[in-house]
């Protein structure tokens, strides 16, 4: 058990209607990355934290998309008026960055699997 | 071109047997490269860190060529429980995110 939980663990929604995911990352760790993962592919990265600063977004992550880490412990991820297409894996990841460090491993979560009808 | 390359499989191997893929990578400057496996339906797990170009684990063995751009995983005695997807990842130079590959397939049979 690496320590990173999610939830829920499985989510279906109807075409159109919001949804909001929770990762608690590995308490000490500083750093949180939300990933998707559809079938057959590897995890594609959609955005990062350091403590509560949300530095980096991939250009997946659509204006439907909003991710939060509002006292730089856990993270939320919604998507406004859900597609199909966004049926997917949605893994929450953490590592702990240090500056003596340029090596992060970064410990995943067991997954949100988000299904569109 | 994909950042991270990987053959996806499947390898179909017996118990016992020696497994190895590869793995390409595009972006010559890569720090830091890692292997992940990932059981069906499940989060992807470290499996190795590769810091240079010979790294083992028990049964495990990671290969980095930097010249060529590519690693490797060699599993030595393959136990059935070492059915899974292995993903090759590289982390970029920027440092905050993964890339991976989409996996390689590894299936052990009694």
């Amino acid at each position: 058990d690496t320590g990173v939980s999610q939830d829920p663990r499985h989510k279906i929604t109807k075409r159109g209607q919001n949804v909001t995911f929770r990762c608690d990352p590995i308490s000490e760790h500083n750093r949180l990355y939300w990933y998707r993962q559809t079938l057959g592919q590897g995890p594609e990265f959609l955005t990062y934290f350091q403590n509560e600063a949300q530095l980096e977004k991939s250009r997946l992550l659509s204006d439907r998309f909003s991710a939060e880490r509002p006292k730089g412990s856990f993270s939320t991820l919604e998507i406004q008026h859900t597609e199909q297409g966004d049926s997917a894996m949605y893994l929450c990841a953490s590592s702990l960055a240090l500056k003596d460090r340029s090596v992060y491993e970064q410990y995943f979560g067991p997954g949100t699997r988000l299904t569109v009808t | 071109r994909k950042e991270v390359e990987q053959d996806p499989g499947p390898f179909n191997v017996p118990e016992g047997a020696t497994v190895a893929f590869n793995c390409t990578y595009s972006n010559s400057a890569s720090q830091s490269f890692f292997w992940y496996r990932q059981d069906c339906r499940k989060e992807p797990k470290l499996l190795m860190s590769v810091y240079s170009s010979d790294n083992e684990d028990g049964r495990f063995t990671a290969q980095l060529n930097r010249a060529s751009q590519y690693i490797s995983l060699l599993i030595r005695d393959s136990k059935l429980s070492d059915s899974a997807t292995y993903l090759c990842v590289v982390n970029t130079p920027n440092d905050y995110k993964l890339s991976f590959g989409a996996g390689t397939t590894v299936t052990v049979r009694a």
